[in-house]
């Protein structure tokens, strides 16, 4: 079955830009999301691409996706300390159950 | 347009006891799947329901439980707690992606 990998830990700078990278393992996860986790909270669905897409941007979100090597990235620009939180990176094949990461917690210093 | 709710928002029982809890989904969507994030072990598929029917479910026991309603709201029913059912039960809704509701904390005693 699917696997989906991620980096626990990221630490930036008020200002910098964030990349958090994700790997997963099937190739038929045709629909790849990125959700955001702050303390206490659910799941906000931040963006998604789906696998006939390299490159998805929305305002400070840029998401690229190289198929071939099955890796996720997620850049934030201009990262402010509101973006401090978990970010989950997700899969699937379809309209089934995602697939998520651990985790990436995402510190921003001010 | 209201997003995917979910009842109650804490829930505290003891070990033992069963467990429901409530959710539902966006107007449109017909799908509402179930996950547990327990601590240390990160987000688990539980459950996913569709037209009323269950499709899949996750490598839990069969304590737990759900169904969903026509009118596409889901309850997840967990029977006779153990202390490592504590744990934040989250309810998404799809019509495509998934969207999460703010989800329970269940806490067993």
């Amino acid at each position: 079955g699917e696997d989906v990998e991620q980096s626990l830990f990221l630490s930036v700078r008020e200002g910098d830009s964030s990349v958090i990278n994700c790997t997963y393992t099937d190739s038929s996860s045709t629909y790849l999301y990125w959700y955001k986790q702050e303390p206490g909270a659910g799941l906000q669905l931040l963006t998604y691409i789906f696998s006939n897409m390299d490159m998805k941007q929305d305002q400070r979100l840029t998401v690229l996706l190289n198929k071939k090597d099955k890796h996720l990235s997620l850049r934030i620009a201009d990262t402010q300390t509101g973006d401090s939180a978990i970010y989950f990176c997700a899969a699937t094949p379809g309209n089934t159950p995602l697939v998520f990461g651990k985790g990436t917690r995402l510190s921003v210093i001010a | 347009e209201a997003g995917v709710t979910q009842s109650p928002t804490h829930l505290i029982k003891t070990r033992g006891q069963q467990a429901t809890l409530r959710c539902s989904p966006i107007s449109g969507h017909t799908s509402v799947y179930w996950y547990q994030q327990a601590l240390g072990l990160g987000l688990q598929f539980l459950l996913w329901y569709d037209e009323g029917e269950e499709r899949n479910r996750g490598n839990f026991p069969p304590r737990f439980s759900g169904r969903q309603f026509p009118n596409y709201s889901s309850e997840l029913n967990v029977n006779a707690l153990e202390l490592e059912d504590s744990a934040l039960y989250l309810c998404a809704s799809s019509f495509g992606a998934q969207y999460f509701g703010p989800g329970t904390r269940l806490l067993v005693l």
